[in-house]
Parts: C-alpha cells; structure tokens; sequence
C-alpha cells in the first residue's frame, strides 16, 4: 500500500523559512517521479513543484521559483520541500504526491511531461503569519 | 499560466448524470492529452479518478469518465450516488512544463 506522510509544517513569519519532509513508502521511491501540490484555507488545489526520480530535473511554478527546492533522499524515501522568503500568500496545506511522467523524444530533444499525481499524502499545513 | 476554468457547482439527483466541464486553452487543455480529475472529500487529500484525458486507475468506478474536445475536458459521472458528493479538480499539463488545475466544482447529490 503506498504511503505518503508529511511533516514539517507550522507557523512562521513572514520572511521566514521552513523544510517540509515526505517520508514514502509501500512503493519503489527510486523510480518514481515526486510532487508538491498545495492548498490555501478554503480555496482550490495548486501545483508547487515536481521533481524526477532521480533528482536531476525539477519543475516549479512561478509562484515560488526562485524561494522553494524540490529535492530528494532515495536512500531514506525522502521528499524534501525547502521554503525560503515565506509569504502570507504560501499560507496552505501541502500535499506530497507520487507522479507520473511521461518523456518523448522532439527532433534532438527529450521533453518530460508531467501526467498526473497518482497517489497524495495527507498535507501539513504551513501558516504564514506575524 | 490562469487555471483552468470550472463551473463553481452542479448538483444532481441520485442515479443521474451530472457533466463537469474544464475549460483550457490550446497551451494547456487543446494541446496535450495530460488532462486528470480529482475527487475531494472534505478534510481529506485528493484522489485520482480519471488520467490522460479518458483512463482510469484501477480501483475508480467506471461509473466516471473522462473525454476532450479542443480546448474543454469534461467528467462525466454517471448512476450518481450519495458518496460522490465533493469537490471536483481538473488539471492539464502545459506547454511551459507546469501544471495547471481548474478553479474546482462542488458536486451536490440532492
């Protein structure tokens, strides 16, 4: 059974920083693509960031590029989402999500989609607030 | 990028069918078949109920179903039941490498 548990969430001030973990399990982590999606208080879902299994390609929205970092332990199952210059705007529960991708080759290129997120963990919520 | 746009609410009556639209643009819905729709229950995380326009995980009642035409998806569910009351989500890949997901539709079961 795939399990997603995230951790990590709480308040902090404007300005501030915050790491939220996904600890995964009940599938094979190494070969799976990984996601954050988030949710503000009452409002509807939006995509933050998508990382490959490996690590080596993300993908992020504009809303925090440049302040949020997707990354990954394989060898602890281990989703990490590193948050920097927090906004009150970022106020929302966060959803690690299993992902699939899907590549195709364009002439040269190889381009990477993101398809859909399989399997999501409970949130943790992350207020922003002085 | 503008999420994708969905009706706020439909409502129904059970063993109805109720269609739920998403409304892109050629960037995102028109052109790739990347579409999904998620079911929300209050307080709980979304689930995934239909991928790649029109599949469905194991697991999902084929009681849902999922089809595009240019730039609009819809999700139909049909033989609606007491439990399929929720929210609704699309979302679609785009031609920027994001993701993009509808504003979200309140499914009512009168």
């Amino acid at each position: 059974e795939v399990q997603l548990l995230e951790s990590g969430g709480g308040l902090v001030q404007p300005g501030g920083s915050l790491r939220l973990s996904c600890a995964a399990s009940g599938f094979t982590f190494s070969s799976s693509a990984m996601s954050w999606v988030r949710q503000a208080p009452g409002k509807g879902l939006e995509w933050v960031s998508t990382i490959s299994d490996g690590g080596g390609s993300t993908y992020y929205a504009d809303s925090v590029k440049g302040r949020f970092t997707n990354s990954r332990d394989n060898s602890k199952n281990t989703l990490y989402l590193q948050m920097n210059s927090l906004r009150a705007e970022d106020t929302a529960v966060y959803y690690c999500a299993k992902t699939t991708l899907s590549t195709k080759r364009v002439g040269m290129r190889r381009i990477t989609m993101i398809v859909a997120f399989d399997y999501w963990g409970q949130g943790t919520l992350v207020t922003v607030s002085s | 990028q503008s999420a994708l746009t969905q009706p706020a609410s439909v409502s129904g009556s059970p063993g109805q069918s109720i269609t739920i639209s998403c409304t892109g643009t050629s960037s995102d819905v028109g052109g790739h078949n990347y579409v999904s729709w998620y079911q929300q229950h209050p307080g709980k995380a979304p689930n995934l109920m239909i991928y790649e326009v029109s599949d469905r995980p194991s697991g999902v009642s084929n009681r849902f179903s999922g089809s595009k035409s240019g730039n609009t998806a819809s999700l139909t569910i049909s033989g609606l039941q007491a439990e399929d009351e929720a929210d609704y989500y699309c979302s679609s890949y785009t031609s920027s490498s994001t993701v993009v997901f509808g504003g979200g539709t309140k499914l009512t079961v009168l």
